[in-house]
């Protein structure tokens, strides 16, 4: 199956600082990705849609200001927290399905922020 | 608007025992059903989907998974569970068509726990 990258796999900042997450698609070109947010035991919550080319659609309720997103070329996306806080602490998760008519998603494997 | 009920926040079963994950789902149409499952601090993994055709779909470790529409169900089942399937089990369902893009909906997940 393809292969979804990230990086880093973890990361502390200091609060007020911004931190890029990268999501990479290794093996396939991809033309959306999708960025998660997981909190502790819980499910996934879609923050927004990236689009190669395009402004990323954002989910209701996030602040596109505070995660900005932007989709470089066909096999990067990235997702900056922009002065981060304590309370977005989470777990950064993002997907790519491998062609626009592709049933499934190939997700990465995650990157733990952590802001202190 | 599309959802996913995992009623069950934690399964226990002995290893060698079969094992049933619930899910049940709401989406207009007919849905895309899918199940994935997460080891701590990792992504998603892909398990299987039903798409059309069969209702019971075989999936990836030993997995299946049976659709049915009246009850509007996916459940998760493995003839007999193994120590190494504890982990997060996530369903998701999406809307046939394009409408919808590739946006997934998921449900809030299930901690399968299979003990000696």
């Amino acid at each position: 199956g393809a292969v979804v990258s990230q990086h880093p796999s973890w990361v502390i900042c200091k609060s007020g600082t911004s931190v890029k997450i990268e999501c990479r698609s290794l093996d396939f070109q991809a033309t959306t990705m999708f960025w998660y947010r997981q909190f502790p035991k819980q499910s996934l919550m879609l923050m927004a849609t990236s689009n190669e080319g395009s402004k990323a659609t954002y989910e209701q309720g996030v602040e596109k200001d505070k995660f900005l997103i932007n989709h470089a070329s066909l096999t990067l996306s990235t997702l900056t927290v922009t002065s981060a806080h304590p309370e977005d602490s989470s777990f950064y998760i993002c997907s790519a399905p491998e062609r626009v008519d592709s049933y499934e998603q190939y997700f990465g494997p995650g990157t733990r922020l952590t802001v202190t | 608007a599309q959802s996913v009920a995992q009623p069950e926040d934690q399964v226990n079963v002995a290893e060698g025992n079969p094992l049933t994950v619930k899910c049940t789902y709401s989406v207009s149409g007919n849905p895309y059903l899918f199940w994935y499952v997460q080891y701590p601090n990792r992504g998603l993994q892909f398990l299987l989907k039903y798409i059309t055709g069969d209702n019971l779909v075989k999936g990836s470790y030993g997995f299946e998974a049976e659709f049915n529409k009246s009850q509007t169900s996916f459940h998760l089942k493995k003839p007999s569970a193994l120590v190494s399937d504890s982990a997060l089990y996530f369903c998701a369902v999406r809307p046939q068509g394009t409408g919808g893009g590739n946006k997934l909906t998921f449900g809030t997940g299930t901690q399968l726990k299979v003990e000696l």
